[in-house]
């Protein structure tokens, strides 16, 4: 098990703002990921990490970005947010093995 | 690419009620994890199967790794409301995972 934090919880921000979701862990885990899932739809996979300065694209193609400067944090970034990037957003660790445990969600919403 | 399939996409059942989900792939993996994804919070890991064949248990909450290596079931018995949920199965193996579409379980008192 391990610690995961993600903040804010929500948001609402107006279209064309830079917004910054952050993602933090405790426990040192170099696995590390941020999904997007609409309300009561799929998971889908958009940033992972596997240490510091390792980024990759998930399944889904998101114009958000991430960086992973220190281990323990992994921020997800959109430059100009805009309606459709409107969904929660979910940051993830992953053990040695292949389980993943999940932060609380970020649910943004772009007026 | 691989297909993997959840049934049934949704289920209403009574309180009290026994369920049965499974999942279906076209790919053969080493590892089937379960997670249960409460409203408005992040999905939780129910139960892990690492064997082919094998059969584990959390509590209400039973589990079998298929013996093709390509599916899973899950049963809940005498469910309760707080059983409420999605339940995604996520099969992995080597560096590769993936998530199931959900089954959305709603219980009715």
């Amino acid at each position: 098990e391990a610690d995961i934090y993600q903040t804010p919880r929500y948001l609402v921000i107006g279209t064309g703002k830079k917004i910054t979701l952050e993602c933090s862990q405790t426990m040192g885990h170099d696995k590390m990921y941020w999904y997007q899932q609409d309300p009561g739809m799929e998971l889908h996979l958009i940033h992972y990490s596997y240490g510091v300065n390792s980024t990759e694209k998930g399944d889904l193609s998101s114009e958000s970005t991430v960086s992973r400067i220190r281990t323990e944090h992994f921020p997800l970034t959109l430059e100009s947010a805009r309606p459709s990037h409107t969904s929660q957003y979910l940051c993830a660790i992953g053990t040695g093995t292949y389980e993943q445990y999940f932060g609380p969600g970020t649910r943004l919403t772009v007026t | 690419g691989q297909q993997l399939n959840q049934s049934p996409q949704s289920m209403f059942i009574q309180e009290g009620e026994d369920v049965s989900m499974n999942c279906t792939s076209s790919s053969i993996f080493n590892t089937w994890l379960w997670y249960k994804q409460d409203p408005g919070e992040g999905p939780v890991l129910l139960i892990a199967l690492y064997k082919a064949g094998e059969l584990t248990s959390n509590g209400r909450l039973t589990a079998q790794f298929g013996i093709t290596r390509k599916d899973s079931f899950l049963n809940i018995s005498a469910s309760i409301p707080s059983d409420v949920g999605i339940y995604f199965c996520a099969p992995s193996g080597g560096q590769n995972f993936v998530f199931g579409p959900g089954t959305r379980l709603s219980v009715l008192p």
